[in-house]
């Protein structure tokens, strides 16, 4: 990835590919896990989640992938489309806790 | 409505000055969160609410930052004291059951911050 901060790590992929979004998280003990889609000037918004006792979660075009060896979540979107460009943000959370999100990535979808 | 309501949208003041944010959550939801954006970066946490109490405040930076929930429904955050480092944009999030259980938290469209 590349910094972050003001500069959200960026992927760019076509339209009609696959995404692959990652994100390391860092607590071990985390048992539910939840991928967000940030639109501009909106709130974040729920796409897919998982709990630890889960490998892989599918949806529609979206599947959530969970190596708690590694503390590792992957977003996949298939058939990317031009409506997926926003910011995907991880939270991983601990029973009774409170959610903490990951630094985001920005996707855009090209033409 | 339906979703998780936050006003203002917009809020401009000026440095030292007293600033309330009001939320407003999704019908039933029991558990309601504050976190606070910044520009490029992942919603940080602040504080949870179960029911009418704080089950977890220690997001909140200092002691300026005050958040309350009297009847167990909308929550207001306070912020005394205005400075230029609070400007952000202010997301409150509902949930059904509280974290771990249902977990799905439904964002509001958030409270935008600007101190002068």
């Amino acid at each position: 990835g590349e910094s972050v901060g003001l500069h959200l790590p960026t992927l760019s992929v076509q339209e009609g590919d696959n995404s692959i979004i990652n994100c390391a998280y860092s607590n071990s003990a985390s048992d539910y896990f939840i991928w967000y889609k940030q639109e501009s000037g909106k709130g974040p918004q729920f796409i897919i989640d998982i709990r630890s006792n889960m490998d892989k979660r599918q949806g529609q075009r979206v599947t959530v992938l969970l190596n708690k060896t590694v503390k590792h979540l992957s977003l996949q979107i298939a058939a990317t489309q031009p409506g997926d460009s926003a910011v995907y943000f991880c939270a991983e959370n601990i029973l009774g806790q409170n959610f903490v999100f990951g630094p985001g990535t920005r996707l855009s979808v090209l033409p | 409505g339906a979703g998780v309501s936050q006003t203002p949208s917009n809020k401009v003041t000026e440095k030292g000055k007293y600033v309330e944010l009001r939320c407003d959550p999704i019908s039933g939801h029991t558990a309601l969160y504050w976190y606070r954006q910044s520009l490029g970066q992942g919603p940080e946490f602040l504080i949870y609410f179960q029911g009418t109490g704080a089950a977890d405040d220690s997001g909140l930076p200092n002691d300026r930052f005050f958040a309350v929930r009297p009847e167990g429904s909308v929550s207001t955050l306070k912020i005394q004291r205005t400075e230029r480092g609070d400007s952000a944009v202010y997301l409150c999030a509902s949930s059904l059951l509280g974290s771990g259980a249902s977990g799905e938290l439904f964002f509001g469209e958030g409270s935008r911050l600007t101190v002068l």
